[in-house]
């Protein structure tokens, strides 16, 4: 069965440094997104991504996180300027549709900030 | 706001024993319901969903889920737990039309004992 496979699996980066999480989603996917889950906390919405364009993300989404999708395979979240309460698990989700076509998840990638 | 809660944070269960997570959500329309599991250092796994039609939906794993509009509510159950089903469990809404985002709750954490 496809998978939504991200690298790395766990990323650590001193505080203010660039960090870019990468994510490959399923081949006939079209709608990607990205997600955190804060270590004891709930999964929170980041971001979803269709048609080369942000179409929805969340107040946690602010001017240091940014998403491309560099080419035909990949799915990249990069925080600018990380801090500390970046720490987190970062999921990578895609889904053929929106709304009603359930999201397929990757493992995640942990990022530690130092 | 939307939201979804997950009143129970830890539940331990007997192998063989029949297991109920709760699952409740707040949201005018009807949504799009979810349960996820997440084996640990995994990512989520979908066990089921609700769109439309029969209330009562079948999933892997031997999972169901059952929705009651008037209590808001999307239990999950299973008639009998194995010890790999030890997990946490995720409840999650897509509000639908055009928003894709998922709302999880916080999780329930399932131990089995032997």
């Amino acid at each position: 069965e496809p998978e939504v496979t991200q690298t790395p699996s766990h990323q650590v980066t001193q505080m203010g440094q660039e960090v870019i999480l990468r994510c490959v989603p399923i081949s006939n996917h079209l709608y990607f997104y990205w997600y955190r889950q804060i270590l004891g906390q709930k999964v929170e919405f980041l971001v979803s991504f269709y048609n080369n364009e942000i179409s929805e993300k969340s107040e946690i989404f602010d001017d240091q996180f940014s998403v491309e999708r560099p080419d035909g395979s990949n799915f990249t979240l990069k925080i600018r300027s990380t801090k500390l309460e970046d720490s987190a698990m970062y999921f990578c989700a895609s889904s053929r549709t929106e709304g009603h076509q359930p999201q397929h998840f990757g493992d995640g990638t942990r990022l530690s900030i130092l | 706001a939307q939201s979804v809660t997950q009143p129970d944070i830890h539940i331990t269960v007997s192998e063989g024993a029949s297991l109920e997570l709760r699952c409740n959500y707040s949201y005018g329309a009807t949504p799009y319901l979810f349960w996820y599991v997440q084996s640990p250092g995994q990512g989520l796994q979908l066990l089921l969903k609700y769109f439309s039609g029969d209330t009562l939906v079948q999933g892997i794993k031997g999972f169901e889920a059952e929705f009651k509009r008037s209590q808001s509510s999307f239990n999950l159950r299973k008639p009998s737990v194995h010890w790999s089903d030890a997990a946490e469990y995720f409840c999650a809404v897509a509000p639908g039309g055009s928003q894709g985002n998922l709302i999880f709750g916080k999780g329930t954490k399932l131990s089995v004992k032997p």
